[in-house]
C-alpha cells in the first residue's frame, strides 16, 4: 500500500540546521510531485514547499524560500527537505505528502505520519 | 493568495448539518481541496477539484463553489467528524491552506 514515513525531526539548537527524510512505498516513486507541509502546536496547515517528478522544478512558500532546500533521490525513493537558520517558529510537525493530478486537478492524496522538529535555544 | 475560513470552530450535534466556508482573495475557478485531519493524526484527503469527493469518503460530505466562494457540508454529523477541517488552493504556487476549523461535537 502507499506510504510515505518522515523522520530526521527532533530537537535542534535555534540557528542550526537539519535535514527532514521521507521515505516513499507502494508506487512508483518518479511519477508523483512531492510537498512538505508543516503544523505548529495547535495552529493551521503551512504549505512549504514542491519539488517535481522530475526533479526540474521546486517550489517554496514566500515566507521560506531563503531557508529551505528541497530535494529527492529517485535510486532511494526519498525526498529531502533541509532547513537552515532554524528558530523557535519553526517548531513544528513536518508532514511529506505526494501531489496527484486527475484531470487539470492536483491535490495531496496520500500523506505521512509526520515528523516533530522542536526548536530550542 | 489568500484563504479566509470561517468559522474557525463550530459546535453542532450529532444528525445536524454543518456548513464551512472558505474564501479566495482572488479566483481560483474550481482549483480547491479540503482535507479532515482528526486529533493527533495526518490530514486526509476529503475533497478535490471543489466538489469531488475523494475515494472512500462517506456521502455525507459534499463540496460547492467556484471562483473565489467554496463551502463544504457535512449533511448529518456523526460522532467520528469530529475533527478539524481545512481547504487548500491548488490554482497557484505557493499553495496556501486556510486557517481550519475545528468541528466539535
Amino acid at each position: 500500500q502507499v506510504q510515505l514515513v518522515e523522520s530526521g525531526g527532533g530537537v535542534v539548537q535555534t540557528g542550526n540546521s537539519l535535514r527532514l527524510s521521507c521515505v516513499v512505498s507502494g508506487f512508483t516513486f518518479g511519477h508523483f510531485n512531492f510537498h512538505w507541509v508543516r503544523q505548529a502546536p495547535g495552529k493551521g496547515l503551512e504549505w512549504l514547499t514542491v519539488i517535481s517528478f522530475d526533479g526540474r522544478n521546486e517550489y517554496f512558500a514566500e515566507s521560506m524560500k531563503d531557508r529551505l532546500i528541497v530535494s529527492r533521490d529517485d535510486s532511494k525513493s526519498t525526498v529531502f527537505l533541509q532547513m537552515n537558520r532554524l528558530t523557535d517558529v519553526d517548531s513544528a510537525v513536518y508532514y511529506c505528502a505526494r501531489s496527484r493530478c486527475i484531470g487539470r486537478s492536483c491535490q495531496l492524496d496520500s500523506w505521512g505520519q509526520g515528523t516533530l522538529v522542536n526548536v530550542s535555544s | 493568495i489568500q484563504l479566509t475560513q470561517s468559522p474557525s470552530s463550530l459546535s453542532a450535534s450529532v444528525g445536524d448539518r454543518v456548513t464551512i466556508t472558505c474564501r479566495a482573495s482572488q479566483g481560483i475557478t474550481n482549483k480547491l481541496a479540503w482535507y479532515q485531519q482528526k486529533p493527533g493524526k495526518a490530514p486526509e484527503l476529503l475533497i478535490y477539484a471543489a466538489s469531488t469527493l475523494h475515494s472512500g469518503v462517506p456521502s455525507r460530505f459534499s463540496g460547492s463553489g467556484s471562483g473565489t466562494v467554496f463551502t463544504l457540508t457535512i449533511s448529518s454529523l456523526q460522532p467520528e467528524d469530529l475533527a478539524s477541517y481545512h481547504c487548500q488552493q491548488v490554482d497557484t504556487y505557493p499553495w496556501t491552506f486556510g486557517h481550519g476549523t475545528r468541528v466539535e461535537i
